[in-house]
């Protein structure tokens, strides 16, 4: 089946600086991968759709220039948090389909604290 | 606004009993519908999906759309105490984005 692979899993950052998070699709390719943010006890929430070779397109309220998105090739894409803060201490989820019929598949998930 | 609801649970059944969640969705556009499972500081994972109208099974899992009715549920029977998660309900937005809409999702406990 299909397999997403995010790293890092788990990072601690200062204040200020700023996070990159990685999403591959291991065993395919993904024109279209998808980032959510989660807090505590709510459900996911989209952020932005990652799309390989143009712009990413985000959601309502969230910040481009924040959280940049690079779909740079069919099985990679980035999430960089920049000047992080605490408020921006989340769950980040990416995904992506092989196709509909099989589903969205997510990665493991990165657990961003920022101190 | 494309939204869809969840019983907010959350539900507590019994080792072995049916465990039932289930969820409305308010755009009629959304043809396909995805179950995911979360456990407590984890990714979702599959555990179903369904676009037809009626029941569709694998294993212990059944899942039901009712589009006239705009409502997906899913049952689990012989629950497992492993079965404990939060259980997702997704639509796929109509249209070239692809996107899903979760749920609030429903927290099921399975009382050994």
């Amino acid at each position: 089946g299909a397999v997403v692979s995010q790293h890092p899993s788990r990072v601690i950052c200062k204040s200020g600086t700023s996070v990159k998070i990685e999403c591959r699709s291991l065993d395919f390719q993904a024109t279209t991968m998808f980032w959510y943010r989660q807090f505590p006890k709510q459900s996911l929430m989209l952020m932005a759709t990652s799309n390989e070779g143009s712009k990413a397109t985000y959601e309502q309220g969230v910040e481009k220039d924040k959280f940049l998105i690079n779909h740079a090739s069919l099985t990679l894409s980035t999430l960089t948090v920049t000047s992080a803060h605490p408020e921006d201490s989340s769950f980040y989820i990416c995904s992506a389909s092989q196709g509909v019929s099989r589903g969205y598949t997510f990665g493991s998930g990165t657990r961003l604290t920022v101190v | 606004q494309k939204e869809v609801e969840q019983n907010s649970g959350p539900l507590s059944v019994p080792e072995g009993a049916i465990a039932s969640l289930n969820c409305t969705y308010s755009d009629r556009g959304s043809q396909s519908f995805f179950w995911y499972r979360q456990y407590s500081g984890k990714s979702p994972e599959l555990i179903m999906f369904i676009y037809s109208n009626g029941d569709k099974e694998d294993g212990r899992f059944t899942a039901q759309l009712n589009k006239a009715s705009q409502y997906v549920s899913l049952l689990i029977r012989d629950s497992q105490p492993s079965d404990s998660a939060t259980y997702l309900c997704a639509g796929l937005n109509p249209g070239s984005a692809r996107q899903l809409t979760f749920g609030s999702g429903t927290q099921l406990t399975v009382l050994p």
